[in-house]
């Protein structure tokens, strides 16, 4: 099976812009999360969707956003850029059966700058 | 709380066996999971144990947990040039959902 792709992985935007990332999971695989990464704070949770719903969330500004297709394929948003949202994102994928249940994959993540 | 901790480095020759270690204070975890991350990549899931266990081993991996200290290890026999990278150890706690809660992560360099 083809790993979770995620597209652009490189993305350079200036600020008040948006962006939107994209992540395509393992087939098969019904819920997606996202995380961010920086030097500063590390990975912390962004959200998670499952069956088209925002199952779970973390503790980012208003201004983060996402949503999921019903073929699983997810998209997150962030509007209004500011110089701190310069980081990886990070998508992951998994399966939800009874064997691996909640086990996540990652993708090669989306390398955001703002400048 | 939520709160995950590892030590930031770690050197050691190649052939030697690496150990990694994490605290964490969530006593309700249920899945704890090591990922490996090379530079310029994404998370790569190493293996992962359930609250209920002591141990697991798989191929040159063994790790370890300690519910009492809540004191998870990753040891890795026989460690090579191309195991260099962040080592994340993760919590998933009950009640949670999906959500994984990561180490600050530990810089594994492997020297000749």
């Amino acid at each position: 099976k083809a790993g979770v792709t995620q597209t652009p992985r490189y993305l350079i935007k200036t600020r008040g812009q948006q962006v939107t990332l994209s992540c395509s999971p393992i087939s098969g695989h019904r819920s997606v999360s996202w995380y961010q990464q920086t030097p500063g704070q590390g990975l912390q949770f962004l959200f998670e969707y499952f069956s088209e719903t925002q199952r779970n969330k973390g503790n980012f500004p208003g201004r983060f956003s996402g949503r999921q297709f019903s073929n699983s394929r997810s998209e997150m948003n962030v509007s209004t850029l500011e110089l701190g949202d310069s980081a990886l994102y990070l998508c992951a994928s998994s399966p939800q059966d009874r064997l691996m249940r909640d086990t996540q994959y990652f993708g090669p993540g989306t390398r955001l700058t703002v400048l | 709380g939520e709160d995950v901790e590892q030590s930031l480095f770690l050197s050691v020759r190649e052939g030697d066996s690496s150990v990694i270690n994490c605290t964490y204070t969530d006593s309700s975890s249920t899945y704890l999971y090591w990922y490996k991350q090379e530079p310029g990549a994404g998370l790569q899931l190493l293996t992962y144990i359930f609250s209920n266990m002591d141990m697991k081993q798989d191929q040159r991996l063994t790790v370890l947990l300690n519910k009492k200290d809540k004191h998870l290890s990753l040891r890795i026999a026989d460690t090579q040039t191309g195991d260099s990278a962040i080592y994340f150890c993760a919590e998933r706690f009950t009640g949670g959902g999906n959500k994984l809660t990561f180490g600050t992560g530990t810089q594994l360099k492997v020297e000749l």
